[in-house]
């Protein structure tokens, strides 16, 4: 059964700074791996996804990398600012049509 | 493009009452997917429609949810009856499927209340 992990849980950073988040998966069988995100009390938006055959997907200051042997991929966010707040959700799919999501990031952004 | 929507957004009910969540995928996409999403489990994936048909009910919780897709423009999700622990952020999400990789476009949810 894929299970998704997700470090940290929380994250706070001052604006401007650069930051990495994980995301963890232990069935490397996979299709592709997609990163989410979600704004309290709304819905997911797609940020980015990266096919199984890829290493990585760019999109702004946003870089999603794939290593699937190993069973990880991290979301770089460049220049980080207060409008990044939410949390960040990466989900896999592995079998059929299903996605298994991560445990998700919260990140908070100070001013 | 409206993107998914979802009906209500918002249902407060009584333990014992029927609910029923209705939600439109993008208009073309063939896969339509059900997601519970609560503060324990995170998302969960309930079932989910190819082409109108259910391919996977094995995440519904118990007999009590049920799930239809008449049409490729409409879809339901009820529970009954409803209880207290079925208090949940409800999500659909469809996607276009033309092979093993494609992308799933959430909508922006229910949020189920049972007293």
């Amino acid at each position: 059964k894929q299970e998704v992990t997700q470090i940290p849980a929380a994250l706070s950073v001052p604006e401007g700074e650069n930051l990495v988040l994980n995301c963890s998966f232990t069935d490397s069988a996979i299709y592709n791996l997609q990163w989410f995100r979600q704004d309290p009390g709304k819905g997911l938006t797609s940020l980015l996804l990266i096919q199984s055959s890829q290493r990585e997907q760019t999109s702004g200051r946003l870089n999603a990398s794939l290593d699937k042997s190993s069973g990880r991929s991290t979301l770089y966010i460049a220049a980080s600012q207060p409008g990044d707040s939410a949390t960040y959700l990466c989900a896999v799919k592995s079998s059929g049509d299903k996605l298994t999501f991560g445990t998700g990031t919260r990140l908070a952004v100070r001013p | 493009d409206a993107g998914v929507i979802q009906s209500p957004r918002h249902e407060v009910t009584e333990m014992g009452q029927e609910v029923t969540l209705r939600c439109k995928p993008i208009s073309g996409h063939n896969s339509l997917f059900w997601y519970r999403q609560t503060m324990m489990r995170g998302l969960e994936l309930l079932i989910y429609f190819n082409n109108n048909v259910p391919i996977d009910d094995s995440g519904m919780p118990e007999d009590r949810f049920s799930a239809k897709m008449p049409n490729a423009s409409f879809s339901t999700l009820k529970i009954q009856p409803s209880e207290p622990r079925d208090s949940a952020v409800y999500f659909c999400a469809s996607s276009l499927q033309r092979g093993p990789s494609y992308e799933q476009y959430f909508g922006p949810g229910t949020r189920l209340t049972v007293t």
